[in-house]
């Protein structure tokens, strides 16, 4: 089975702090995704990376950055959080020959 | 237009009952889809995906392409209160990206 996780399932931060939530997958996954999930507006990509030191910017890019160093590893960085930046943040990943795309359980990132 | 489209319900069915969930999609050349299932406050998970037209099983789940209509279904029969959630369609976009695209959800409520 795959397995993506993610660093924390609860994240309480103050604005303007630097944050990073990482996140793993154990398939040798090409491939990984960060999006931010708000009611109302469903599910938005972040970033995705279809391979090691290789990102792109997705729907909404601003105010974060990514890093993927290992191909197993990617992580989400907020620069200087702010209020606006609290959500539910998942990790997603998939191998390329499947298409299928696994998320991660998720971190509920709030910003006071 | 939006890329890929649900009635986001509630759609409520008596248990027992079949539930059909249905979504369009705009991407003539999208050649993958997939539904996911999303409890309250948990990540997406992956429960079907198709790539050709025509019907897909998977136990109690269903999925039907019809890539002529741009449709795409997913039938749950024998609906259970286990089954309440928000089931999200996913299509990938064409392009050299293959991003996948989610629609907004439909929330299924299950009567007991």
């Amino acid at each position: 089975d795959v397995k993506v996780t993610q660093s924390s399932r609860y994240l309480v931060k103050r604005t303007g702090e630097k944050v990073f939530l990482e996140c793993v997958q154990d398939m040798d996954h090409e491939n990984m995704f960060w999006y931010r999930q708000d009611p109302g507006l469903g599910l938005r990509l972040i970033y995705f990376s279809y391979d090691v030191k290789m990102k792109e910017k997705g729907d909404i890019p601003e105010g974060y950055s990514v890093s993927r160093e290992k191909k197993e590893r990617f992580s989400l960085i907020l620069e200087s959080a702010s209020t606006n930046q609290t959500s539910m943040y998942l990790c997603a990943s998939r191998g390329t020959p499947s298409r299928e795309q696994f998320f991660g359980p998720g971190t509920r990132l709030t910003v006071l | 237009q939006k890329e890929v489209e649900q009635n986001s319900g509630p759609l409520s069915v008596p248990e027992g009952a079949i539930a059909s969930l249905n979504c369009t999609y705009s991407d003539r050349v999208s050649q993958s889809f997939f539904w996911y299932r999303q409890y309250s406050g948990k990540s997406p998970e992956l429960i079907m995906s198709i790539y050709s037209n025509g019907d897909k099983e998977d136990g109690r789940f269903t999925a039907q392409l019809n890539k002529a209509s741009q449709y795409v279904s997913l039938l749950i029969r024998d609906s259970q209160p286990s089954d309440s959630a928000t089931y999200l369609c996913a299509v990938i976009a064409g392009g050299a990206t293959n991003k996948l695209i989610f629609g907004t959800g439909t929330l299924l409520a299950v009567q007991p």
